[in-house]
């Protein structure tokens, strides 16, 4: 089994529309969470952080629910330039390796 | 500011044929990963570095595989021989205190 598991989509939804991506992991000792975007044939950039509280960044916004052991990111009022594939990723503390979920793709349609 | 540099962007090579990817990492950085992104696996670590240092070569295949950081501004990643299954992208990332990590834009690699 995979340290973190995502639905790989592809979601298509039409602009304007609110998507939701889960993303659950199995080491219950992950302390960091992230969610990171891929554009098409592009390197993987940082998006945004997910704290315990929640946090929000504009139309995204990333929750972590540690009992159930799973992350959400929430993209409200979806742009075309949002398609993109989305990957979930969890790490210990500090600067040890991070894991990558294979990604959610997702495509925004006109 | 100058971001993670990756050579070659893309290589293509016959099996057998040994390949060296190289990177440079964000100056300052002292955390160095190398990742290989393929459609069945997705992203991989093969090998990290802190302050030079290998700390975790285990997602490696170390019969083929070596990785190297000479100095701090440097890497390299060799295949020797290379396989067709080697046939990926592979991403130089780094890091400097925190977690967040920044990626080049990675070295396509097909072994033919």
């Amino acid at each position: 089994r995979k340290e973190v598991e995502q639905d790989p989509g592809p979601f298509n939804v039409p602009e304007g529309a609110t998507v939701a991506f889960n993303c659950t992991y199995s080491n219950s000792a992950s302390q960091s969470f992230f969610w990171y975007r891929q554009d098409c044939r592009k390197e993987p950039k940082l998006l945004m952080s997910v704290y315990s509280s929640g946090n929000e960044d504009g139309r995204f916004t990333a929750q972590l629910n540690r009992a159930s052991q799973y992350i959400s990111l929430l993209i409200r009022d979806s742009k075309l330039s949002d398609s993109a594939t989305y990957l979930c990723v969890g790490g210990l503390t500090g600067n040890t390796p991070l894991v990558f979920g294979k990604g959610t793709r997702l495509s925004v349609i006109a | 500011d100058a971001g993670v540099i990756q050579s070659p962007r893309h290589e293509v090579t016959e099996m057998g044929q040994e390949v060296t990817l190289r990177c440079k990492p964000i100056s300052g950085h002292d955390y160095l990963f190398w990742y290989r992104q393929t459609m069945m696996q997705g992203l991989e670590l093969l090998v990290y570095f802190n302050n030079k240092a290998v700390m975790d070569d285990s997602g490696m295949p170390k019969d083929r595989f070596s990785a190297k950081m000479p100095n701090a501004s440097f890497s390299t990643l060799k295949i020797q021989p290379s396989e067709p299954r080697d046939s990926a992208v592979y991403f130089c990332a780094s890091s400097l205190a925190g977690p967040e990590q920044y990626f080049g834009p990675g070295t396509r690699l097909t072994v033919t």
